[in-house]
């Protein structure tokens, strides 16, 4: 059945960067794409993009334009996020999930990697 | 910008009792896009409903989904004890090209 993997939890400092993975499983990962959603302590989830090993698409939230990449690796059935310049506010759980199109229903979600900014 | 309110911000029920779980939209939405989760603590959101009313896979069919245009409802028929937890709605917005999802309703033990 599909399974997403994320890399580990992370511990930052203001200015750095951070690069978290999500590896997939028990599915052809060219026929879908992923979005990467995060979640700061206590609060909703936010939408910050989307990437498709289907259609080569990338999409990132507004928020996060100039800050974020996203990149892919077919050899690895892996989906990479990047984050710039972090900030403490930038403290949150991140997920990755997957979708058939940038719009419809995510299913499943990875178990989430835990990024720290704190000096 | 699209936005979801999702109403009431925390629900106090008891086991068996029925929950209604408003998601209201800032402008009419393709139907075919609005989609509930469920969160646990601890735990990554979880897929229950997408399209407004299509049940995802072992989904418990205590749990329906309704509604259309701007307004949309998640009812769980009687409350089990591992249903208590947040439900996020989620929808896609075009200008600009987004994915939204409402602030959460936390649907507690009374």
């Amino acid at each position: 059945q599909p399974h997403l993997v994320q890399s580990g939890a992370e511990l930052k400092e203001p200015g750095a960067s951070v690069k978290v993975s999500c590896q997939a499983s028990g599915f052809t990962f060219t026929n879908y794409g992923f979005t990467w959603v995060r979640q700061a302590p206590g609060q909703g989830l936010e939408w910050m993009g989307w990437i498709s090993p289907h259609n080569g698409a990338i999409v990132y939230a507004q928020n996060f334009q100039g800050r974020v990449a996203m990149t892919m690796d077919t050899s690895t059935t892996s989906v990479y996020m990047e984050l710039r310049s972090l900030r403490s506010d930038d403290t949150a759980v991140y997920y990755c999930a997957r979708g058939t199109s940038i719009a419809v229903a995510q299913d499943p979600w990875g178990q989430g990697t835990l990024v720290t900014v704190s000096s | 910008e699209l936005v979801l309110t999702q109403s009431p911000g925390t629900l106090s029920l008891s086991p068996g009792e029925r929950a209604t779980l408003s998601c209201r939209a800032s402008q009419g939405v393709s139907s075919g896009y609005l989609a509930w989760y469920q969160q646990k603590p601890g735990q990554a959101p979880r897929l229950l409903i997408s399209g407004v009313s299509r049940r995802a896979t072992g989904i418990p069919d205590r749990f329906s989904g309704s509604g259309s245009g701007t307004d949309f409802t998640l009812t769980i028929s009687r409350l089990e004890p591992e249903d208590f937890a947040v439900y996020y709605c989620q929808q896609f917005g075009d200008s600009p090209r987004a994915l939204t999802f409402g602030g959460g309703t936390k649907v507690e033990i009374k």
